[in-house]
């Protein structure tokens, strides 16, 4: 089973820049997931799709990042202005709604962002 | 100025040894306790859970043990190899939500 796919695996850019990164869930898996992990730190919740709808955006910030998952499948996340403090890894991962007791998620390698 | 990521507890284990890494948590209404393992250069990887009403679960050469009384998570690792050099982060959630929140993460390095 192939696992989910992120690129780029890198990027660098300046401040006041934009960026956007994609995501490809493992396949059948209906829910998505952004989080962004600052060095030293554990992975934080951005946003949650079930399917092509917006389940939990609680912690994204709206003024400057924005998600979508078209068609249910794919899904891009992109910032615009970027800042300095917003240098971290962009994880993504999946989860299939396998009845568990919780839903069990797949991370994909990470998007490396630095911001100068 | 630039931001700066908080600085990772660190344990260093010999080779063969067992390897303890211990985890706080806040939330009582959790029913899940995870373990991830996260290599470098990769994302976090499942390892073992727990459910809140058990104490101890093992797994292959991993143990979790559980301590609702005072909120503690560890993890054992039985004879640590040097593949087993990465971050560990516990992580809980509950049942009814499809959310998972991660604590924070302790470097594990192996000594040859």
């Amino acid at each position: 089973e192939a696992g989910v796919a992120q690129s780029p695996r890198y990027k660098i850019i300046e401040k006041r820049q934009s960026v956007a990164f994609w995501c490809n869930p493992i396949s059948g898996h209906a829910t998505l997931y952004w989080y962004q992990q600052i060095l030293g730190q554990g992975p934080k919740l951005l946003i949650q799709f079930q399917n092509n709808g917006v389940v939990d955006d609680s912690q994204l910030p709206k003024d400057r990042f924005s998600a979508e998952r078209l068609k249910g499948v794919d899904s891009t996340l992109k910032i615009q202005p970027a800042k300095l403090e917003d240098s971290a890894v962009y994880l993504c991962a999946s989860s299939p709604m396998r009845g568990r007791a919780y839903n069990e998620q797949f991370f994909g390698p990470g998007t490396r962002l630095t911001v100068l | 100025g630039e931001s700066v990521g908080l600085h990772l507890p660190t344990l260093s284990v010999q080779e063969g040894d067992n390897s303890i890494i211990n985890c706080a948590y806040s939330n009582s209404a959790s029913d899940y306790f995870i373990w991830y393992k996260q290599e470098s250069g990769k994302g976090p990887q499942f390892i073992i859970d727990i459910r809140s009403n058990m104490d101890k679960r093992q797994g292959q050469r991993v143990t979790v043990l559980l301590n609702k009384t005072v909120k503690h998570l560890s993890l054992q690792i039985a004879a640590t190899q040097p593949g087993d050099s990465a971050v560990y982060f516990c992580a809980e959630t509950y049942s009814s939500a499809s959310k998972i929140i991660f604590g924070s993460g302790t470097r594990l390095s192996i000594r040859p």
